[in-house]
């Protein structure tokens, strides 16, 4: 079965860091571009970021460009996002979700998410 | 950057046809993809290439696109389609674009 576990959210004060992680089962991995998409409370879907399946390749939403870093293990299986510098305005449910193996959208597979909550 | 813009909202009786439109500059030259998510769940990918069926989507779930609007068609409308529909497009400036999303109520 192809799936997608997040895992690394949290509660962290404004300025803080966060490492989400992402870990892919069922299908061929490095094959696959990955990307991470946020939703705040209330609020409709928002692209964040995404990388190519070798990893050469990634793309920022200009909003966490600078603060936030995409990358991936191939040998683990395993999509992370490292954010740094956060803000009230990062705080949503992270979802890591899979797009083809050239072009990053669209999105086939979607894992459930975990919530980062960045408050004082 | 390139700006998808969906109606908030969207209503239609059970059995009727709800259409949700997508509009961008010159959408029609772009590949839209449509997910649907309902309340405390992950999206799903609905409709990709402006028409392609994923397996498992009913084939009541359709899609256009031409000029500036994008459409998501939905006929012989259920309860179970009750859900906030997202449209998506690849901009080679913005990369990843989604719409605003719109809530589909069926009365």
């Amino acid at each position: 079965e192809v799936q997608l576990l997040e895992s690394g959210g949290g509660l962290v004060q404004p300025g803080g860091s966060l490492r989400l992680s992402c870990a892919a089962s069922g299908f061929t991995f490095s094959s696959y571009t990955m990307s991470w998409v946020r939703q705040a409370p209330g609020k409709g879907l928002e692209w964040v970021s995404s990388v190519s399946g070798n990893g050469g390749s990634t793309y920022y939403a200009d909003s966490v460009k600078g603060r936030f870093t995409i990358s991936r293990d191939n040998s683990k299986n395993t999509l992370y996002l490292q954010m740094n510098s956060l803000r009230a305005e990062d705080t949503a449910l992270y979802y890591c979700a899979r797009g083809e193996e050239i072009v990053v959208v669209p999105a086939d597979v979607w894992g459930q998410g975990t919530t980062v909550t960045v408050s004082s | 950057s390139y700006v998808l813009t969906q109606p908030p909202s969207v209503s239609v009786a059970p059995g009727k046809t709800a259409r949700i439109t997508c509009g961008g500059n010159n959408i029609g030259s772009k590949s839209v993809h449509w997910y649907q998510q309902k309340p405390g769940q992950a999206p799903v990918l609905v409709i990709y290439y402006d028409y392609d069926r994923p397996s498992g989507i009913p084939e009541r779930f359709s899609g256009s696109n031409s000029g500036n609007t994008a459409t998501l068609t939905i006929s012989r409308v259920e309860a179970g389609d009750e859900a906030d529909y997202y449209c998506q497009v690849w901009d080679s400036s913005s990369y990843v674009v989604f719409g605003g999303g719109t809530k589909l109520t069926v009365l």
